[in-house]
């Protein structure tokens, strides 16, 4: 499983544009880059997903770069309620025989400020 | 469809008592989680069910025991709890298709404290 490094802690104003930055060096030719949202007392949630170059959902848009040893989560015009931790993974993700597993590290602590 | 359901919300224990944390998903998955995230960290595997009939060790199974009732329900067993076993536990699911799978859907968390 590749290690994944990320801030700690971010703080952004409402409605900019905030980046965070993953380090993944180690990434393996089979590795997806995903990307978790977790609200404090809540379960981690999904937000996007990528192998590489650029993804774009309602939520995020996902930027990896052509060697693939980092990415950068994009959320625009942030508001209040982005106010989460934000969680980098990066793994296999096949499903059928053989493990399945997920490494989530501390995370980045995003407060948005009014 | 609820997604994943976790009982109880909360719990209090004092060491050495057992308790069976339930979770359920009515979405057909076929693989499910349990984790524990202590304060300030990231979630920890404890252990994982790749299929019913199966479950395997994650990064911290020492001093717990998981059943894989059927496909819907993944248990997990504390025998005997410790103060060092207090957290929030999740329970998680993801679709299999054969294909890559990435996308996990988290119960809403069991927050347990042993005295």
């Amino acid at each position: 499983l590749a290690k994944t490094t990320q801030p700690i802690s971010m703080d952004s104003y409402e409605g900019q544009e905030v980046n965070i930055t993953c380090s993944h060096n180690n990434i393996a030719t089979n590795d997806y880059i995903t990307w978790y949202q977790q609200f404090p007392s809540q379960g981690p949630r999904f937000i996007i997903q990528g192998y590489k170059t650029k993804v774009t959902n309602e939520v995020a848009s996902l930027f990896i770069p052509a060697d693939r040893k980092s990415s950068t989560l994009s959320l625009p015009r942030v508001s209040l309620s982005d106010t989460a931790v934000y969680y980098c993974l990066v793994g296999v993700a096949y499903s059928g025989a053989g493990s399945y597993q997920l490494t989530f590290g501390k995370g980045t602590k995003l407060s948005v400020i009014p | 469809n609820a997604g994943v359901t976790q009982t109880p919300k909360f719990q209090v224990l004092k060491t050495g008592q057992s308790m069976t944390l339930q979770c359920a998903q009515d979405m057909n998955h076929n693989s499910m989680y349990w984790y524990r995230q202590d304060p300030g960290m990231g979630l920890r595997l404890i252990y994982y069910s790749a299929s019913e009939g199966t479950t395997d060790k994650g990064e911290v199974p020492n001093g717990y025991n998981v059943s894989r009732l059927n496909k819907r329900e993944f248990s997990l067993r504390l025998e005997s709890a410790a103060p060092s076993q207090t957290s929030v536990y999740f329970c998680a699911s993801i679709p299999t298709s054969g294909g890559p799978v990435y996308e996990q859907y988290f119960g809403p968390g069991t927050r347990l404290t042993v005295t």
